[in-house]
């Protein structure tokens, strides 16, 4: 099982939807959470950090459940430009990163 | 501000034939990765190095091996390619101390072997 899951989608939702999404993890050992942004054939990019308090970056809301191990991400006004798929990631004690296979993300016009 | 560098860009090599792929930060981290990405499975780290001088397999090392160079660079050598090494390479690279640091990504390598 891997350490973090995510439901790959895709999510397939017009302009101005809300879209929201979780991924579960299994080492409660991990301490830091973060999404990452994926475009296709590019890198993965730190769209934000997750805490425990839950946090938002302007449209982008994450939380943290850390008693039923899921992190959640959710996406108002949602645009064309947040077509990409959403990588869910872990970090354990001993600083290793576990990616999740991401979430796909499409925004019709 | 270069971030993180990777070459090459794309390579296609013959079964059995050997290469180095380079990668390279210019923002003093002292922790590098190579991951490899293959569709479906998500992001899979190959070796890692904490800092200059020690480097540790991640979770599927086999058929490559790394050197640490310097701080700056970390290159990953495939000794006699294989078809099922084709996939896209990232490096990544960032800070170790504070948990809440997390890595920066290049723009990855795209290997094919044939």
């Amino acid at each position: 099982r891997k350490e973090v899951e995510q439901d790959p989608g895709p999510f397939n939702v017009p302009e101005g939807a809300t879209v929201a999404f979780n991924c579960t993890y299994s080492n409660s050992a991990s301490q830091s959470f973060f999404w990452y942004r994926q475009d296709c054939r590019k890198e993965p990019k730190l769209l934000m950090s997750v805490y425990s308090s839950g946090n938002e970056d302007g449209r982008f809301t994450a939380q943290l459940n850390r008693a039923s191990q899921y992190i959640s991400l959710l996406i108002r006004d949602s645009k064309l430009s947040d077509s990409a798929t959403y990588l869910c990631v872990g970090r354990s004690n001993d600083y290793k990163l576990s990616f999740g296979a991401g979430t796909t993300v499409t925004v019709r016009a | 501000n270069a971030g993180v560098t990777q070459t090459p860009k794309f390579q296609v090599l013959k079964t059995g034939q050997s290469m180095t792929l380079q990668c390279a930060q210019d923002m003093n981290h002292n922790s590098m990765y190579w991951y490899r990405q293959d569709p479906g499975m998500g992001l899979r780290l190959i070796y890692y190095s904490a800092s200059e001088g020690t480097t540790d397999k991640g979770e599927v090392p086999n058929g490559y091996n790394v050197s640490r160079l310097n701080k700056r660079e970390f290159s990953l050598r495939l000794e006699s390619a294989a078809p099922s090494q084709t996939s896209v390479y990232f490096c990544a690279s960032g800070f170790t101390q504070g948990s809440g640091n997390t890595i920066y990504f290049g723009e990855g390598s795209w290997l094919t072997v044939v």
